[in-house]
């Protein structure tokens, strides 16, 4: 079955310093996600990327977020100057089509550590 | 903004007790979906209800979304130590946006 995977599984990074989470999603799949999940709490929703724009942004996908499809399978997310409060689990997400079924895939997730 | 709320946050059950979690917007929802993510995992799609007063089963899982598509549960019949997780409604919100409920913990003791 066709799974969405995201690199790396872990990432520590001092405060300060940009990442790159990286994902691949499922081939077919049109939309595109990315979601944080802070330790214990819930999933919030950050960006949703179509036709290689963004669709949508939450009020923490700020100025220091950035997604991006630069190859066609690749879907990236940089934080540009990580703050110790970007310490959280990062997922990927794709869906197929716009209409039914509304199933969105989630990658394993990359755990962000900022110390 | 549009919230949706998800009681109770956390609920023990004895093993073979039956499990409910409620799901309420403060906004009528063109669908709702339900995830579970296992302890460390990442959530997975179970289920998505469309049409108002919708029920779907799958096994010992029964789904609902209420008439006015405002609120939906998920009962789970007969709990097993293998539903130990996370359960999230979620629903769109606009155009391309998802809002997650909190979740609802799930303890089972064998």
């Amino acid at each position: 079955e066709p799974e969405v995977t995201q690199t790396p599984s872990h990432q520590v990074t001092q405060m300060g310093q940009e990442v790159i989470l990286r994902c691949v999603p499922i081939s077919n799949h049109l939309y595109f996600y990315w979601y944080r999940q802070i330790l214990g709490q819930k999933v919030e929703f950050l960006v949703s990327f179509y036709n290689n724009e963004i669709s949508e942004k939450s009020e923490i996908f700020d100025d220091q977020f950035s997604v991006e499809r630069p190859d066609g399978s690749n879907f990236t997310l940089k934080i540009r100057s990580t703050k110790l409060e970007d310490s959280a689990m990062y997922f990927c997400a794709s869906r197929r089509t716009w209409d039914s079924p509304y199933e969105q895939y989630f990658g394993p997730g990359t755990r962000l550590t900022v110390t | 903004g549009q919230q949706v709320m998800q009681i109770p946050q956390y609920q023990h059950v004895q093993e073979g007790e039956d499990f409910t979690t409620y799901c309420n917007s403060s906004t009528t929802l063109s669908n709702i979906q339900w995830y579970k993510q296992r302890p460390g995992g990442h959530p997975v799609f179970l289920i998505q209800l469309v049409k108002s007063g919708e029920v779907k089963k799958q096994k010992r899982l029964t789904f609902q979304f209420g008439e006015a598509k405002k609120n939906s549960s998920l009962h789970i019949t007969a709990t097993q130590t293998t539903d130990v997780g996370t359960y999230f409604c979620a629903g769109p919100r606009g155009g391309f946006k998802t809002i997650f409920g909190a979740g609802t913990r799930l303890f089972v003791k064998a």
